[in-house]
């Protein structure tokens, strides 16, 4: 069966510090992969999404991006977080199926 | 501009009565269209799914509805337990393209009280 980690599971980081959040999934092959943002009070906003190792597509501008190094690896980071940054940060993955599967979020608060 | 809305951001249900949840979209070019569940500080969980040439589909307690003249579908929750108290989202899924990108909804928040 598949699986999807994310770490970590909360986060507290100071304004202008980097930021890195990692997903994984597990039990198969070549996914689409996605990051969400859910803003407090909001539904939930794609970021990006990639459908192949090293292939990033960006939803919205943002002090935010994303990589995939490897098939079931993906990264969001920052350079310098701002305060409009915190956020519960989902990542999902899909097959050839049209339902995303949510890993369990990293909750995120810059100070 | 919004594509999939969820105009009530609460529901409040009593144990056994019906939950009826609704969303409406505004691109009738989506045509698959989904339901999730979230509790808080967890990744929402697929709980249902609709291919716009079908009207309904059942899963169990759960049945969604599609009305593509009106652009409006509904999740039914019957009996509704304590345990179904979380945020519910739709999604909608454009035509075409290899990304399977889904436009969510605001949510709704599902209180049952026991």
């Amino acid at each position: 069966s598949q699986t999807i980690h994310q770490w970590p599971a909360t986060l507290v980081q100071p304004v202008g510090s980097p930021l890195s959040l990692e997903c994984t999934v597990e039990g198969t092959s070549n996914p689409n992969l996605y990051w969400y943002r859910q803003a407090a009070g909001r539904g939930l906003q794609l970021l990006f999404y990639s459908v192949g190792i090293g292939q990033i597509s960006s939803e919205v501008p943002q002090n935010l991006s994303a990589s995939r190094p490897q098939d079931r690896q993906f990264i969001l980071s920052s350079k310098k977080l701002l305060l409009s940054d915190s956020g519960f940060y989902l990542c999902a993955w899909s097959s050839m199926a049209y339902e995303q599967y949510f890993g369990p979020g990293t909750r995120l608060t810059v100070t | 501009d919004q594509q999939v809305k969820q105009n009530s951001p609460s529901l409040s249900v009593q144990e056994g009565r019906i939950s009826i949840l609704n969303c409406d979209y505004t691109n009738s070019m989506f045509d698959y269209f989904l339901w999730y569940k979230k509790y808080p500080a967890e990744g929402p969980t697929f709980l249902i799914s609709i291919s716009s040439i079908k009207d309904k589909n059942e899963d169990g307690r759960f049945t969604v509805f599609l009305n593509k003249s009106a652009k409006h579908l509904s999740l039914h929750i019957v009996p509704s337990q304590p345990g179904d108290s979380a945020v519910y989202f739709c999604a909608a899924k454009g035509y075409g393209g290899a990304t399977n990108k889904l436009i969510f909804g605001t949510g709704t928040l599902l209180a049952v009280q026991p």
